[in-house]
C-alpha cells in the first residue's frame, strides 16, 4: 500500500494569509486527490490533481482559491489562500491504488484566526 | 452521476453485539465498494473492500455483502470491542486508480461498555 507523507500535520493562520499544504508519496501514482473534512462530516473532493495538466475542481472550489500544484509523480501541493475563518478544517491527501484502494496523507488541521 | 447513501448516522451498540451499517448507490456501473473506518483525529482506513463479482466477503469480524440488483452493499461487525467505536465511511467507484471514490455521509459506531 501506498505510503503518503503530508505536512504540516497543523497549523493555526491569520486571516488573509495562505497556506501550502505539501504531500508526498512513496510510490509514483497518476492522480492524486485533495479532501477537505470539517469537524464530524465527510470526505468533500476538493480537486484532482494529474502530473502535467491543470487540476479539476469540484462544484464549489476554485484555482483561485485552492491553486494545485503537480510537478511530478510522487508529490503534490495544495494551497489555501486569502484564508477566512471559514476554511478552518481537516485537508487530506489521497492516491488510489491500481484496484482502486484510496489511502491517505495524515491530514492537515488548519484554523484560520 | 454517482450517489452514495450511508445509513444510520449514529450507531450505538452493547460491547460483544452486532453492528450493521447500510449503503446504497444510484450508478450501476460502480464495481468497487470499500469501507474505511476513521478514528478520532487520524486518516481514514481501509478495513475491507468487495468488488462487483462477489456478493460477500469476510475478515476476522468484519463483513461486508453486496447486492448489485439492489444497489446496496452492508458492513457487518460482529463481537463489537471498544476499539471498533469509529466513524466508518462506505464509497463506490468504477474501480481502478483513474475513477474518484464517492463516499458515503458517515456512521459514527458508539460501542458501550
Amino acid at each position: 500500500s501506498a505510503v503518503i507523507s503530508q505536512k504540516p500535520s497543523r497549523d493555526i493562520c491569520q486571516r488573509g494569509t495562505s497556506l501550502t499544504i505539501q504531500c508526498q508519496v512513496d510510490s509514483q501514482v497518476t492522480m492524486m486527490f485533495w479532501y477537505r473534512q470539517q469537524p464530524g462530516q465527510s470526505l468533500t473532493l476538493i480537486a484532482t490533481a494529474n502530473q502535467g495538466s491543470e487540476a479539476t475542481y469540484e462544484s464549489g472550489f476554485v484555482i483561485d482559491k485552492f491553486p494545485i500544484s503537480r510537478p511530478n509523480l510522487t508529490f503534490s501541493t495544495l494551497t489555501v489562500s486569502n484564508m477566512s475563518p471559514e476554511d478552518s478544517s481537516i485537508y487530506l491527501c489521497s492516491v488510489e491504488e491500481a484496484q482502486g484502494e484510496a489511502f491517505f496523507g495524515q491530514g492537515t488541521r488548519l484554523t484560520v484566526v | 452521476g454517482e450517489n452514495v447513501e450511508q445509513h444510520p448516522s449514529t450507531l450505538s451498540v452493547q460491547e460483544g453485539d452486532s453492528a450493521v451499517i447500510k449503503c446504497t448507490y444510484s450508478d450501476s456501473a460502480s464495481n468497487y465498494f470499500p469501507w474505511y473506518k476513521q478514528e478520532l483525529g487520524k486518516r481514514p482506513q481501509l478495513i475491507i473492500d468487495i468488488r462487483s463479482n462477489v456478493g460477500e466477503k469476510k475478515d476476522q469480524r468484519i463483513a461486508v455483502t453486496l447486492n448489485k440488483t439492489a444497489k446496496h452493499f452492508s458492513l457487518h461487525i460482529t463481537e463489537t470491542q471498544p476499539e471498533d467505536s469509529a466513524v466508518y465511511f462506505c464509497a463506490a467507484s468504477k474501480g481502478g486508480s483513474n475513477y474518484q471514490l464517492i463516499w458515503g455521509a458517515g456512521t459514527k459506531l458508539i460501542i458501550k461498555p
